[in-house]
This record gives structure tokens, sequence and C-alpha cells, in this order.
């Protein structure tokens, strides 16, 4: 099992591109989250998806948008990026029943 | 007020020595509590759950106070190998609720020295 996977690792975008973050996991897992981890603010949940079919929006979800394509991935999408969104970007999984969330790698973005 | 507070540290400790990490949270309706492990530049990872009767898995002890809105994280014994960020971690809503979320301290660090 590969756990959760995320691409890609590190990206460097101009202000105003537009790209998609993606991940997937192979655990079965219902629930898919996305967060932002910045210097000295924690991780900060952006959108979830508690199961296929459904997302919502979480603490900071201006600027991004979230596809849950299938049970197994999870994308989330900067339309227009802005420096304000330079940061690292988890993505997470459980099952519907239990309590922890399983981490991802991490996709480090850079926006200038 | 934050949601969930931690000395941010740095923690710096002996091999061998013995040391507790602190947290507060905000939200009496909180319903579940937990340590993750982040080393650096890696994502974090569960280290426990922690339960209002107190909770032990191996060097590591975890204490919930609810009345006090307190958790801590207790490490004996203390290797080289623990030194990392611990985040205490709260969630409102049940494991099953659509609505479950996670909202995460900003850490407290640990560095183990020879």
């Amino acid at each position: 099992n590969a756990g959760v996977t995320q691409t890609p690792k590190f990206q460097v975008l101009k202000t105003g591109q537009s790209m998609t973050l993606q991940c997937a996991q192979d655990m079965n897992h219902n629930s898919m989250y996305w967060y932002r981890q910045d210097p000295g603010m924690g991780l900060r949940l952006i959108y979830y998806s508690a199961s296929e079919g459904t997302t919502d929006k979480g603490e900071v979800p201006n600027g991004y948008n979230v596809s849950r394509l299938n049970k197994r991935e999870f994308s989330l999408r900067l339309e227009s990026a802005a420096p304000s969104q330079t940061s690292v970007y988890f993505c997470a999984s459980k099952w519907t029943g239990t309590w922890g969330q399983y981490f991802g790698p991490g996709t480090r973005l850079t926006v200038t | 007020r934050k949601e969930v507070e931690q000395d941010p540290g740095p923690f710096n400790v002996p091999e061998g020595a013995t040391v507790a990490f602190n947290c507060t949270y905000s939200n009496s309706a909180s319903q579940s509590f937990f340590w993750y492990r982040q080393d650096c530049r890696k994502e974090p990872k569960l280290l426990m759950s922690v339960y209002s009767s107190g909770n032990e898995d191996g060097r590591f002890t975890a204490q919930l106070n609810r009345a006090s809105q307190y958790i801590s994280l207790l490490i004996r014994d203390s290797k080289l190998s623990d030194s990392a960020t611990y985040l205490c971690v709260v969630a409102l809503g049940g494991p099953s609720a659509g609505s479950y979320q996670l909202t995460f301290g900003k850490g407290t660090k640990l560095s183990v020295i020879p």
C-alpha cells in the first residue's frame, strides 16, 4: 500500500497562474481533507470531503476549489495563484468511524 | 482566543530525561483529542489518542482534563529519535459525522540532545 500520495512534491508558480494539486489514497477511506501549513500558523483545513460526492469548506477555503473525483482521489485547484498561497499543502484521509487521519507527504508551493 | 494553544518551545532535553508538554483548548464541545508527531519537513503522524482516563503507550503517557480543558503528553526516557514537533489536536464531532474536523495546535518542538 502506498497510503496517501500527493503530486507534485514541489511547485513554483507566478502570480495569476493556475494549478491543480493531486491526492490519491489506496486505503479505501471515505473521508479526505486538504490542509495548508504555514510557519507559526499550524495546519488549517481548506476543504474536506466526508464521502464520495460531497465536499465542504473548512477554515480557509477562499482562493481554492476542490473535486472529489472518485473514492480514491481528491484534488485541490488554485485558479489564480497569489503569494499568500505560498505554503505546504497536505492531503489526508480516514475511514468513517475511526478517529485518526493519515497524511500524505505534502506539496511545497511557492508563488512569486 | 486561539482554539488550541501550546507552548512552542523549543524544549531541549538530554537523552534519558522525562519531558512533559501541555495544551489547552477553548471549545468545551470538543469530543476527541490526539497527539500527532511531525518530523522536520515531513507529514504529521498520529502518535496517540487521549482518553479521559489517561492512557499509556510505552514511554508515552497522555492525560485529558475536560473540566480544565487541558491535555498533556509525558515522554519518559527520551531518545534521540523523539526529536520532533508534537502537535496537540482536537476534534469536534464524532468520527462518523460528516462534519468531523481536526483543529491543530501550532506544535511544541522537542530536541533530545546526546
